[in-house]
């Protein structure tokens, strides 16, 4: 089984330009989330799909985040404009949406703003 | 705010040792528990986790959890570890209790397991 696909790797980009990372969940899987982890600390959830609409956007900072999840498959975060503290790895996970499914982990997309 | 408190930060032991990490949570409510580990250049995976019934849980690679309610805790075990269990780990609740729901991590324990 293929698992949660990731892209880019890395990234390095300046203070005030845009970002985007891309997710492919595991087939099947209609849940997915998005998570930032910053270093030293553990990851921390963003934004919660179920199939293309939102469950829980309530830790997103909505002035320069935003996320989709076209079609209910794949999804894109974007951040726009960048800030300094905005450098994290960012974690897509996906589920099935029954009771007592895990999530699967991507490898993650490591964000460097300069 | 809902959180989740892991004690030890970095932990060196050497192999055979026995191992405990801690991992308290802060509500009271129905949670569900977990335990992922990431290897050094591996993906977040899970370990073990805890919905409900028997509060031992057992998990892959000789690992288990025992879930106390009464000290909102959740406490990872292995009785004899190995080389391989260096890695990074970390404790997760699922606030809702709804299950598919987003988690709350700890900070993480870093392991060491000295050959």
């Amino acid at each position: 089984e293929a698992g949660v696909a990731q892209s880019p790797r890395y990234k390095i980009i300046e203070k005030r330009q845009s970002v985007a990372f891309w997710c492919n969940p595991i087939s099947g899987h209609a849940t997915l989330y998005w998570y930032q982890q910053i270093l030293g600390q553990g990851p921390k959830l963003l934004i919660q799909f179920q199939n293309n609409g939102v469950v829980d956007d309530s830790q997103l900072p909505k002035d320069r985040f935003s996320a989709e999840r076209l079609k209910g498959v794949d999804s894109t975060l974007k951040i726009q404009p960048a800030k300094l503290e905005d450098s994290a790895v960012y974690l897509c996970a996906s589920s099935l949406p029954t009771w007592e499914d895990e999530q699967y982990f991507g490898p993650g997309t490591r964000l460097t703003v300069t | 705010a809902q959180s989740v408190s892991q004690h030890n930060h970095h932990v060196i032991l050497s192999e055979a040792a026995s191992l405990e990490l801690g991992c308290n949570y802060s509500y009271g409510g129905t949670v569900n528990l977990f335990w992922y580990v990431q290897y050094p250049g591996q993906h977040l995976q899970l370990l073990l986790k805890y919905f409900s019934g028997d509060p031992l849980v057992k998990g892959i690679k000789g690992f288990e959890a025992e879930f106390i309610k009464s000290k909102f805790s959740f406490n990872l075990r292995k009785p004899s570890v190995q080389w391989s269990d260096t890695a990074e780990y970390f404790c997760a609740i699922d606030y809702s209790g709804g299950g598919a729901d987003g988690l709350t991590f700890g900070k993480g324990t870093h392991l060491i397991i000295q050959p």
